[in-house]
């Protein structure tokens, strides 16, 4: 079936430096899935992050970006120049192309940032 | 505007006894979707509602688990004869019907 894989449990970064959190996808399914990125801050419910709907296409919200790669069937998170504020739980996701409904999730990573 | 709202927030049940969980989506919106997360497995799909009806019930446990949407405004997950390994978070959506779902708070069911 249907799969995302998140390799990283826990990251921490140092605040300024870059970002990257590694998102991996099987879709058995005829037809790309949809890809998304959500996140839990402390205290806040699950919200959505960015959404890529079509293969190749880049998505960006509140200075990250994640690539829409069907090569390497990967949606990694990016970002430059990370704050505190962005410490969090980061949680990558497909909708598969037959059920657009339903969502599968990775493990999440849960990003930690050094002041 | 709200946004999803689960009630209760917490529930803790002994061993045997029925739990209902209650959502109540966003005003408008036309699906409502049902996730629970553990430690061990994550976040996993359970069910979900477009217009009322059931699209799609593939990740729901066979026995003692069901869910039900009498009406737009809310939705109920039902679990007979609680057991420990129940215990989790249960989280519900509500989409407008495009690809975007907003979750609630999510309702804390601790089983002794």
């Amino acid at each position: 079936g249907d799969s995302v894989t998140q390799t990283e449990g826990q990251v921490t970064v140092s605040e300024s430096k870059s970002l990257i959190i590694n998102c991996t996808y099987s879709a058995t399914s005829i037809g790309y899935p949809n890809l998304f990125w959500y996140v839990r801050y402390p205290g806040e419910g699950l919200q959505l992050l960015l959404k890529v709907i079509t293969a190749g296409q880049k998505g960006s919200s509140r200075g990250f970006e994640a690539t829409y790669n069907k090569e390497a069937t990967s949606f990694h998170l990016q970002k430059a120049s990370v704050q505190e504020s962005d410490s969090a739980v980061y949680y990558c996701a497909l909708s598969p192309h037959y059920n657009q409904g339903k969502l599968i999730f990775g493990q999440g990573t849960k990003l930690s940032i050094k002041p | 505007n709200a946004g999803v709202i689960q009630t209760p927030r917490h529930k803790v049940t002994g061993k045997g006894q029925e739990a209902t969980l209650w959502c109540e989506p966003i005003s408008g919106h036309s699906a409502v979707f049902w996730y629970r997360q553990t430690i061990v497995q994550g976040l996993e799909f359970l069910t979900y509602f477009r217009n009322q009806a059931p699209i799609d019930d593939s990740g729901m446990p066979k026995e003692r688990f069901s869910a039900q949407m009498p009406n737009q405004s809310h939705s109920t997950l039902k679990i007979q004869s609680t057991q420990p390994q129940d215990s989790a978070v249960y989280l519900c959506a509500s989409s407008s019907g495009t690809v975007e779902q907003y979750f609630g708070p999510g309702t804390r069911l601790t089983v002794l």
